[in-house]
Protein backbone atom coordinates (compact mmCIF):
# COMPACT_ATOMS: atom_id res chain seq x y z
CA UNK A 1 0.00 0.00 0.00
CA UNK A 2 0.96 3.66 -0.36
CA UNK A 3 2.93 5.31 2.60
CA UNK A 4 4.89 8.12 3.86
CA UNK A 5 8.80 7.70 4.09
CA UNK A 6 11.77 9.40 5.28
CA UNK A 7 14.99 9.49 3.15
CA UNK A 8 17.71 9.30 5.84
CA UNK A 9 17.19 6.96 9.39
CA UNK A 10 20.17 9.16 11.41
CA UNK A 11 20.84 12.63 10.68
CA UNK A 12 23.69 14.25 12.76
CA UNK A 13 24.15 17.51 12.79
CA UNK A 14 26.22 20.30 15.30
CA UNK A 15 24.60 22.15 18.39
CA UNK A 16 23.83 25.58 16.65
CA UNK A 17 23.57 24.70 12.98
CA UNK A 18 20.08 24.25 10.71
CA UNK A 19 18.95 21.23 10.55
CA UNK A 20 16.76 19.61 7.64
CA UNK A 21 14.46 16.52 7.24
CA UNK A 22 13.04 15.12 4.67
CA UNK A 23 10.19 13.10 3.58
CA UNK A 24 8.56 11.87 0.69
CA UNK A 25 4.98 10.58 0.44
CA UNK A 26 2.97 9.07 -2.32
CA UNK A 27 -0.76 9.26 -1.60
CA UNK A 28 -1.98 11.86 -3.90
CA UNK A 29 -4.96 11.99 -2.48
CA UNK A 30 -3.47 13.45 1.26
CA UNK A 31 -3.99 16.49 1.73
CA UNK A 32 -2.42 17.55 5.18
CA UNK A 33 0.72 16.80 6.35
CA UNK A 34 2.20 16.78 10.37
CA UNK A 35 5.56 16.24 11.38
CA UNK A 36 6.08 14.88 14.90
CA UNK A 37 8.84 14.48 17.35
CA UNK A 38 9.15 11.35 19.97
CA UNK A 39 11.48 11.51 22.87
CA UNK A 40 13.06 8.36 23.97
CA UNK A 41 9.89 7.07 25.80
CA UNK A 42 7.19 9.53 24.91
CA UNK A 43 4.73 9.38 22.64
CA UNK A 44 4.29 11.59 19.42
CA UNK A 45 4.07 15.42 20.04
CA UNK A 46 2.81 17.78 17.42
CA UNK A 47 5.63 20.30 15.96
CA UNK A 48 3.90 21.67 12.49
CA UNK A 49 1.35 20.93 10.36
CA UNK A 50 0.41 22.11 6.85
CA UNK A 51 -2.17 21.80 4.34
CA UNK A 52 -2.29 20.91 0.60
CA UNK A 53 -3.27 24.04 -0.28
CA UNK A 54 0.47 25.63 1.44
CA UNK A 55 3.33 25.34 0.08
CA UNK A 56 5.48 26.62 3.54
CA UNK A 57 4.79 26.97 6.98
CA UNK A 58 6.35 29.22 9.60
CA UNK A 59 6.37 27.92 13.67
CA UNK A 60 9.11 28.71 16.48
CA UNK A 61 12.30 28.19 15.04
CA UNK A 62 10.96 25.18 12.74
CA UNK A 63 9.61 25.51 9.39
CA UNK A 64 7.53 23.06 6.83
CA UNK A 65 8.23 22.85 3.28
CA UNK A 66 5.77 21.02 1.05
CA UNK A 67 6.45 20.12 -2.85
CA UNK A 68 3.27 18.46 -4.56
CA UNK A 69 4.92 18.07 -7.78
CA UNK A 70 7.42 16.16 -6.59
CA UNK A 71 5.32 14.61 -3.30
CA UNK A 72 8.35 15.70 -0.69
CA UNK A 73 7.97 17.28 2.54
CA UNK A 74 10.64 18.77 4.55
CA UNK A 75 11.08 20.06 8.38
CA UNK A 76 13.56 22.88 9.05
CA UNK A 77 14.91 23.35 12.36
CA UNK A 78 16.69 26.66 13.15
CA UNK A 79 19.71 26.77 15.67
CA UNK A 80 19.65 23.56 16.68
CA UNK A 81 19.53 22.54 20.26
CA UNK A 82 20.61 19.93 22.12
CA UNK A 83 16.70 19.18 23.56
CA UNK A 84 16.02 18.56 19.80
CA UNK A 85 17.45 15.22 19.50
CA UNK A 86 14.76 12.96 18.77
CA UNK A 87 13.15 10.70 16.36
CA UNK A 88 11.37 12.91 14.13
CA UNK A 89 8.28 11.42 11.92
CA UNK A 90 6.09 12.69 9.05
CA UNK A 91 2.83 11.66 8.84
CA UNK A 92 0.34 12.53 6.01
CA UNK A 93 -3.92 12.31 6.16
CA UNK A 94 -6.34 12.85 4.43
CA UNK A 95 -8.83 15.98 5.98
CA UNK A 96 -12.05 14.47 7.45
CA UNK A 97 -10.74 10.94 6.67
CA UNK A 98 -11.04 8.71 9.64
CA UNK A 99 -8.01 6.52 7.99
CA UNK A 100 -5.88 7.40 10.90
CA UNK A 101 -2.48 8.88 10.45
CA UNK A 102 -0.06 7.13 7.93
CA UNK A 103 3.46 7.59 9.31
CA UNK A 104 7.08 7.17 7.69
CA UNK A 105 9.59 5.06 9.89
CA UNK A 106 11.44 8.39 11.41
CA UNK A 107 14.57 10.01 11.11
CA UNK A 108 16.71 9.94 14.09
CA UNK A 109 18.12 13.75 14.90
CA UNK A 110 21.63 13.42 16.51
CA UNK A 111 22.79 17.20 18.02
CA UNK A 112 26.66 16.91 18.39
CA UNK A 113 28.05 19.56 20.88
CA UNK B 1 -5.55 19.76 31.84
CA UNK B 2 -4.91 16.04 31.98
CA UNK B 3 -3.38 15.07 28.73
CA UNK B 4 -3.65 12.11 26.95
CA UNK B 5 -3.16 9.23 29.89
CA UNK B 6 -2.55 5.55 29.29
CA UNK B 7 -2.14 2.26 31.33
CA UNK B 8 -0.25 -0.31 31.95
CA UNK B 9 2.63 1.40 31.42
CA UNK B 10 4.62 -1.64 30.46
CA UNK B 11 3.17 -5.07 30.27
CA UNK B 12 4.80 -9.02 30.11
CA UNK B 13 2.30 -11.65 28.35
CA UNK B 14 2.81 -15.11 27.15
CA UNK B 15 1.90 -15.82 23.56
CA UNK B 16 -1.64 -17.29 23.60
CA UNK B 17 -2.79 -14.87 26.38
CA UNK B 18 -4.93 -11.82 25.91
CA UNK B 19 -4.07 -8.59 26.75
CA UNK B 20 -6.46 -5.38 27.65
CA UNK B 21 -5.02 -1.39 27.45
CA UNK B 22 -6.55 1.50 28.43
CA UNK B 23 -6.74 5.27 27.41
CA UNK B 24 -8.11 8.26 28.29
CA UNK B 25 -8.47 10.75 26.18
CA UNK B 26 -7.42 14.30 26.36
CA UNK B 27 -9.89 16.77 28.07
CA UNK B 28 -12.54 17.90 26.01
CA UNK B 29 -11.63 15.27 23.72
CA UNK B 30 -14.29 12.68 22.21
CA UNK B 31 -12.78 10.48 19.87
CA UNK B 32 -9.72 8.39 20.63
CA UNK B 33 -7.17 6.96 18.24
CA UNK B 34 -5.28 3.84 18.67
CA UNK B 35 -1.72 2.87 16.69
CA UNK B 36 0.71 0.43 17.40
CA UNK B 37 4.33 1.23 16.78
CA UNK B 38 7.26 -1.50 16.41
CA UNK B 39 10.83 -0.70 17.36
CA UNK B 40 12.50 1.14 15.31
CA UNK B 41 9.41 2.14 12.87
CA UNK B 42 6.38 5.09 13.17
CA UNK B 43 3.36 4.11 14.30
CA UNK B 44 0.59 2.18 12.00
CA UNK B 45 -3.08 3.13 12.66
CA UNK B 46 -5.20 0.28 14.08
CA UNK B 47 -8.43 1.68 14.46
CA UNK B 48 -10.52 5.05 15.52
CA UNK B 49 -13.26 5.09 18.17
CA UNK B 50 -16.21 8.14 18.30
CA UNK B 51 -19.43 7.83 19.94
CA UNK B 52 -18.76 4.50 21.29
CA UNK B 53 -18.73 2.96 17.63
CA UNK B 54 -15.34 1.93 15.75
CA UNK B 55 -15.36 4.51 13.15
CA UNK B 56 -12.43 3.29 10.81
CA UNK B 57 -10.29 0.20 11.13
CA UNK B 58 -6.24 0.04 9.70
CA UNK B 59 -5.22 -3.10 8.56
CA UNK B 60 -5.10 -5.67 12.01
CA UNK B 61 -6.76 -8.83 12.22
CA UNK B 62 -9.52 -9.03 14.20
CA UNK B 63 -7.80 -10.12 17.29
CA UNK B 64 -7.38 -6.71 17.48
CA UNK B 65 -10.45 -5.48 19.19
CA UNK B 66 -11.98 -2.22 21.45
CA UNK B 67 -14.31 -0.24 23.06
CA UNK B 68 -15.37 3.26 24.18
CA UNK B 69 -17.41 3.97 27.04
CA UNK B 70 -19.66 6.88 27.35
CA UNK B 71 -17.15 8.68 29.01
CA UNK B 72 -15.13 8.60 26.14
CA UNK B 73 -12.63 5.86 27.34
CA UNK B 74 -11.50 3.64 25.20
CA UNK B 75 -10.04 -0.13 25.76
CA UNK B 76 -7.94 -1.77 23.11
CA UNK B 77 -7.69 -5.86 23.44
CA UNK B 78 -5.98 -8.26 21.48
CA UNK B 79 -6.57 -11.94 21.71
CA UNK B 80 -4.48 -14.50 21.36
CA UNK B 81 -1.40 -12.90 21.71
CA UNK B 82 2.00 -13.47 18.96
CA UNK B 83 5.66 -12.29 19.75
CA UNK B 84 5.00 -10.06 16.53
CA UNK B 85 2.54 -8.39 19.03
CA UNK B 86 5.19 -7.51 20.82
CA UNK B 87 5.08 -2.47 20.61
CA UNK B 88 4.75 0.32 21.77
CA UNK B 89 0.53 1.01 22.03
CA UNK B 90 -0.31 4.81 21.57
CA UNK B 91 -3.40 6.19 21.84
CA UNK B 92 -4.29 9.46 20.34
CA UNK B 93 -7.02 12.06 21.19
CA UNK B 94 -8.87 14.21 18.74
CA UNK B 95 -12.46 15.59 18.19
CA UNK B 96 -14.98 16.30 14.71
CA UNK B 97 -14.91 17.70 12.64
CA UNK B 98 -11.26 15.93 12.05
CA UNK B 99 -10.30 18.33 9.78
CA UNK B 100 -7.78 19.07 12.02
CA UNK B 101 -5.50 15.93 12.84
CA UNK B 102 -3.44 17.29 15.43
CA UNK B 103 -3.87 14.25 17.80
CA UNK B 104 -2.79 14.24 21.10
CA UNK B 105 -0.81 11.34 21.86
CA UNK B 106 -0.41 9.83 24.86
CA UNK B 107 3.09 8.16 26.44
CA UNK B 108 1.91 4.69 25.39
CA UNK B 109 2.13 0.94 26.85
CA UNK B 110 5.01 -1.13 26.51
CA UNK B 111 3.70 -4.66 25.35
CA UNK B 112 6.04 -7.31 25.65
CA UNK B 113 5.12 -10.89 24.19
CA UNK B 114 7.49 -13.60 25.17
Amino acid sequence: GESVGLHLPTLSVQEGDNSIINCAYSNSASDYFIWYKQESGKGPQFIIDIRSNMDKRQGQRVTVLLNKTVKHLSLQIAATQPGDSAVYFCAEAISGGADGLTFGKGTHLIIQP
Amino acid sequence: DAGVTQSPTHLIKTRGQQVTLRCSPKSGHDTVSWYQQALGQGPQFIFQYYEEEERQRGNFPDRFSGHQFPNYSSELNVNALLLGDSALYLCASSSPPWTDYEQYFGPGTRLTVT
